[in-house]
Order: C-alpha cells, then sequence, then structure tokens
C-alpha cells in the first residue's frame, strides 16, 4: 500500500524561511509532488522532483532523498500569502497505472 | 492557454439523487483524474481516463463513476447520494503522464 506523512500544522514568521517535510512508502515510486492549496481554491502545482537532490525555483526549493523515502519543501523569505495547505503527493505507476497518492496536507501559517 | 474548467462550481442535492459533474481539460490534455477532497479525508483519487478508456480506478464504491469523450472532456457520476458524498471534487488533467493541472473544483454538498 501507500503511506505518506506530513506535519498537520506549522507556523512561521513572514520574512523567515520554513521546511515542511515529507515521508512516504510507496510501492510503484515514479516521483514526488509538491502542491499549494488556498483554502476554497484548487491546489497548484509547486514543484517535482524524479531524482535525488534539490530543485530550486525561485522562493521555493525542493528536496528529495529516494532511498530513504524523504522530502521537504523549503520556503524562504516568507509572505503573508503563503499561508496555505501544503500537499505532498507521490506519483504511483502500479499495475492500475498512473495515480497521484497525497498526503493529508500541511497547514501553513505565516505570522506578522 | 486556458486551465482545466469545472462546471457547474457548487450544487446542492438531497440523499437519493444523482448528479453529473463535467471537465474540460487543458487543451491538448489526454489524461484526466478526478478526486473527491473533504476535509477527514484529504484528498481521494476516484479515477483517470486516457483516451476514452478508465485506466486507473481508486477504492469508491460503484455509485461513482466516470466517461471520456473524444475530445477529452470528462465527466463523473454520482449515484443515490448519501451524506458523505459532500466534498470538493477536482479534475485535473495531464499531458502525458507528467505534472496534473487541476481546475478549480465542484463543491457538492448533499442535504
Amino acid at each position: 500500500g501507500q503511506n505518506i506523512d506530513q506535519p498537520t500544522e506549522m507556523t512561521a514568521t513572514e520574512g523567515a524561511i520554513v521546511q515542511i517535510n515529507c515521508t512516504y512508502q510507496t510501492s510503484g515510486f515514479n516521483g514526488l509532488f509538491w502542491y499549494q492549496q488556498h483554502a476554497g481554491e484548487a491546489p497548484t502545482f509547486l514543484s517535482y522532483n524524479v531524482l535525488d537532490g534539490l530543485e530550486e525555483k525561485g522562493r521555493f526549493s525542493s528536496f528529495l532523498s529516494r532511498s530513504k523515502g524523504y522530502s521537504y519543501l523549503l520556503l524562504k523569505e516568507l509572505q503573508m500569502k503563503d499561508s496555505a495547505s501544503y500537499l505532498c503527493a507521490v506519483r504511483d505507476m502500479g499495475p492500475g497505472g498512473n495515480k497521484l497518492v497525497f498526503g493529508a496536507g500541511t497547514i501553513l501559517r505565516v505570522k506578522s | 492557454k486556458a486551465g482545466v474548467t469545472q462546471t457547474p462550481r457548487y450544487l446542492i442535492k438531497t440523499r437519493g439523487q444523482q448528479v453529473t459533474l463535467s471537465c474540460s481539460p487543458i487543451s491538448g490534455h489526454r489524461s484526466v483524474s478526478w478526486y473527491q477532497q473533504t476535509p477527514g479525508q484529504g484528498l481521494q483519487f476516484l479515477f483517470e481516463y486516457f483516451s476514452e478508456t478508465q485506466r486507473n480506478k481508486g477504492n469508491f464504491p460503484g455509485r461513482f463513476s466516470g466517461r471520456q469523450f473524444s475530445n477529452s472532456r470528462s465527466e463523473m457520476n454520482v449515484s443515490t447520494l448519501e451524506l458523505g458524498d459532500s466534498a470538493l471534487y477536482l479534475c485535473a488533467s495531464t499531458l502525458a503522464g507528467d505534472t496534473q493541472y487541476f481546475g478549480p473544483g465542484t463543491r457538492l454538498t448533499v442535504l
């Protein structure tokens, strides 16, 4: 089966750096995604990792270690608008085909 | 390029009724996936369609069904609605199995 764990909530201060961790167990791993979801809105794509290492995209970076089943999303220079839920999702290429399995999400609160 | 569109955006039904939700993917995208999102369960995979064929299915009862048309538009149907079916239903499209792009969702309330 699949299992994805991430913290339920985090709070950080405007201008700071925050790291959101995600650990996963899946049989047919084929990539890990991070999505941002503001309350009442659809998830929007942030980053994708399929190989080990760090992917940087502006203020956001994502890291993957396949051997450890571990990823993190790093947000720098936090802004109030970064307050949202951050979803870790693993692409499972099992017998049934392509499927994204989501974690429960981490609610990030940015305070001034 | 227009994004994923879903209609209707909001829907209120009563128990026992059925509902059909529609999703139009990004132009050129042939794969459409459906998800149910609830506060308690998070985002759960319903099914995926590619070239009018369902090629993957999540663990939902048979009351949940879907189909895809030749223009890649997709519909999902829920029959005999239950209170627990109240959720945000999200559709996502992808070009060839890579990044999924989500539509705004349909908020279904079952009374």
